[in-house]
Order: structure tokens, then sequence, then C-alpha cells
């Protein structure tokens, strides 16, 4: 099974829609984080958490939100979605003695 | 701020050597990082060098580090149509957090 979960793995959406990215870890770590790739623009951060009480703004953190309900989850939210939120979307997991990051599978994200 | 720059593309063909490069500005990076990205996957680490150290070997990939130009340099040896995958290098900055580089799309042609 894989270590870093990410659901849905696609979806697309309408503009003005609210959506959720949801993000699991068995890898027990303390740290996770949001990102999100675009072509050309290598993966920025939007958001993390190094542990449950833990939120802060990453680069590019307007129009999204997130919520850690456990050490193990972390999802993101945008409120009302619009065109050029249509990306890659990364979760990742780190614990607080390594900076070594473990990715999921990432989900892509349509919005119409 | 902090920023880490990668040139975009590079194209090689089987069995020559690849050397990916990358420049950094925070000179406070504990480590530095090569991650690997195949297509419609996430990134997967391939490897990290601590920046006391100027030089890693690990099989066919080689890591350089210049700390006074702030360079980083990744070296596969007898490049594979495998290895065709976009490159993120990252640093550490001093909030916990890595910064990623662009990534460079490599390209390996038979």
């Amino acid at each position: 099974d894989a270590d870093v979960t990410q659901t849905p793995r696609n979806r697309i959406t309408k503009t003005g829609k609210r959506i959720m990215l949801e993000c699991s870890q068995t890898k027990g770590h303390d740290r996770m984080y949001w990102y999100r790739q675009d072509p050309g623009l290598g993966l920025q951060l939007i958001y993390y958490s190094f542990d449950v009480k833990d939120i802060n703004k990453g680069e590019i953190s307007d129009g999204y939100s997130v919520s850690r309900q456990a050490q193990a989850k972390f999802s993101l939210s945008l409120e009302s979605a619009i065109p050029n939120q249509t990306a890659l979307y990364f979760c990742a997991t780190s614990d607080s003695k390594s900076y070594e990051q473990y990715f999921g599978p990432g989900t892509r994200l349509t919005v119409t | 701020g902090e920023d880490v720059e990668q040139s975009l593309f590079l194209s090689v063909r089987e069995g020559d050597s690849s050397v990916i490069n990358c420049t950094y500005t925070d000179s406070s990076s504990t480590y530095l990082y090569w991650y690997k990205q195949e297509p419609g996957a996430g990134l997967q680490l391939l490897t990290y060098i601590f920046s006391n150290m100027d030089m890693k070997q690990d099989q066919r990939l080689t890591v350089l580090l210049n700390k006074k130009d702030k360079h980083l340099s990744l070296r596969i040896a007898d490049t594979q149509t495998g290895d065709s995958a976009i490159y993120f290098c990252a640093e550490t900055s001093n909030t916990g957090k890595l910064i990623f580089g662009q990534g460079t799309t490599l390209q390996v042609k038979p």
C-alpha cells in the first residue's frame, strides 16, 4: 500500500464550485504539505502544517484553505474554483528530523 | 528571497552522460536534494547532499556542490531511456520548507 494517498486522482469541476482534495499518510510523519505544479513553474507551496494545531500559508495560498483533521490527514479546499486553479496538486509529508519529503501520486484538477 | 533556478530542458542520446544544473540563493541551506518525477507520477527522492560536502556518488549518479558559487549539479552516467523524466533540484530553507526549482525535463533519445 502507498504511504501517501490522495483522493480523488482526477477531478473536473465547474467555475464557482467548492471542491476538497484529500491526503492521507501512513508514515507517521508530523509535517504535511500541499503543492501545485504547473508546467515550467515547478512546485509552488500552497499551505503546510508542522503538526495538528499548526497551519501556515505558503507562496500561493490565496483562493485555498486547508484543514489538518488528524496527524495522518490534511485536506485542501477550493472554496470557489476558478479556471486558473487548473493544475496538478501534490500532497507531501516529512518528519521533523529530516527535510526529505515523500509525495503522493497527485490529483489532476480541471476547472472549466 | 530564496530562489532555485534550473534550465527547463536537456536532450541526450542513450549511453551518454547527462548533466543537470541548478543554482540556488540561500547560503544557509543545510541539505540540497534531487527529485525525479516520471510521467503521471509524484516526485521521488533520487539523492541528496549535505552542505558541507562537495561531492556524493551513488551508482550512476554523481552530485557536485560548489557552495561558493551556489551551484549544484546532477550527473547521470550511461543515461538510459528509463531516465527520461523531470528532475527537480530543491534546497532547504531556514523555516523547514523545501524550495523547488522549475524542473528540468530530460529527454533520452535511443
